[in-house]
This record gives C-alpha cells, sequence and structure tokens, in this order.
C-alpha cells in the first residue's frame, strides 16, 4: 500500500459549523503534514507531525486544530472557519521527518467555506 | 532564507514536443534537497524527483530527464515527446539540510498544457 487517503474529497461547511478533514497512510511513515493550496498557487505548510507530536505550526489560526492519533491517522478539525479559507487541503506523509524525506500526497480535501 | 524561482507559469506545446521546465533556487545552506512534484487535474501531488545537493549527475527516467547545475542554482526538468497525459503543474521544491522537521519550499509551478 503506497497511497495516501483523505476523507471526503469535497465539504462544503457553513462559518458556524464543525468538521473535520480526515487523513490515513499505511506505509509505516512516521511524519505526517498538512497544507493548504488556494487556486493557482502552491501548496503552504500549516502543520507537521514527527513520531505523533506536533513539531511544526506555520502560525495557522487557532480555527484549524490538527490531531495525530496515531501514527497512521492525521486529522484537521476545523471551527468556525471563514470563507477566505476556503481552498485544497493536501495530506502527506513521509518515512521519517527528515530534509531528504519525499512526502507523498493524498488527492486533497476541496473545501468551501459559505 | 530559502527562494525557488520557477520563471515560467505556463507553457503550452503540441504533443510529441519536448519541453522544459526551468527551476532556480537560492539558499545559504551547504546541504539541501530538491524536488519535483507533478499536480494533474485531479489534484494530487505526485513526487517525481530528489537530487541531493552532493550529487550532480543528471538523470534519466524514461521520457523525464533532469539537470541539476549547482553553479548555477539549477535544477531544470525536461519531459522528452510530450503527451497529452504530461499537462498538468509542477513544482519544484527545495529543503535545506538544517531545517526542522522537514518544510519544502515550492515554486510557483509551471502549468503545461499539452495539446494533441
Amino acid at each position: 500500500d503506497t497511497e495516501v487517503t483523505q476523507t471526503p474529497k469535497h465539504l462544503v461547511m457553513g462559518m458556524t459549523n464543525k468538521k473535520s478533514l480526515k487523513c490515513e497512510q499505511h506505509m509505516g511513515h512516521r511524519a505526517m503534514y498538512w497544507y493548504k493550496q488556494k487556486a493557482k498557487k502552491p501548496p503552504e505548510l500549516m502543520f507537521v507531525y514527527s513520531y505523533e507530536k506536533l513539531s511544526i505550526n506555520e502560525s495557522v489560526p487557532s480555527r484549524f486544530s490538527p490531531e495525530c492519533p496515531n501514527s497512521s491517522l492525521l486529522n484537521l478539525h476545523l471551527h468556525a472557519l471563514q470563507p477566505e479559507d476556503s481552498a485544497l487541503y493536501l495530506c502527506a506523509s513521509s518515512y521519517r521527518g527528515r530534509e531528504d524525506n519525499e512526502q507523498f500526497f493524498g488527492p486533497g480535501t476541496r473545501l468551501t467555506v459559505l | 532564507a530559502q527562494k525557488v524561482t520557477q520563471a515560467q507559469t505556463e507553457i503550452s506545446v503540441v504533443e510529441k514536443e519536448d519541453v522544459t521546465l526551468d527551476c532556480v533556487y537560492e539558499t545559504r545552506d551547504t546541504t539541501y534537497y530538491l524536488f519535483w512534484y507533478k499536480q494533474p487535474p485531479s489534484g494530487e501531488l505526485v513526487f517525481l524527483i530528489r537530487r541531493n545537493s552532493f550529487d550532480e549527475q543528471n538523470e534519466i527516467s524514461g521520457r523525464y530527464s533532469w539537470n541539476f547545475q549547482k553553479s548555477t542554482s539549477s535544477f531544470n526538468f525536461t519531459i522528452t515527446a510530450s503527451q497529452v497525459v504530461d499537462s498538468a503543474v509542477y513544482f519544484c521544491a527545495l529543503s535545506e539540510g538544517k531545517a526542522a522537521g522537514n518544510k519544502l519550499t515550492f515554486g510557483g509551478g509551471t502549468r503545461v498544457l499539452v495539446k494533441p
């Protein structure tokens, strides 16, 4: 199994809703990542988990709350989002959190905030 | 601070033409890693290659080839005999040796459109 899966594929939510994005990998990778990508832009790193511990938070607003329940799962909890948070949210994993490890990406969740 | 520049925002070619994507990077580190990713319309970024800063060998994989030149801080990517399935956005990315965790700095991306 060499893939990263993400659910849901599409999500539409209101500004008062609470929702969660899920990411899963079974490659034995110990580093997992959340990225946000706006249209016609490169991905922007949000969070990095290494060995189930949060190692990087790129000053992301608290309305985004990551969680890593175990080495295979990564969640992103969403609450009180703004329309400008509409984007493609990509999950990735790598063997370890080392700079020479290539990251493998999931297909993304396309989020629309109304 | 590290930086990756992909000067070409969009390239349009006819099938079977060759296309070269430019990538220029800036870093103060002597150890760093360069990557190329492909993002088709489906959205998933597909890993293509990793190159270490201390390995300047060029690489060929099927119709893909990469030219790494430290002297000009460039890591260019060529698709030979392009096909419609090559239509995608291609990102060049840089990771430094001393980065905490694995932080990738992406270039702005080059959209490649291959017409039949």
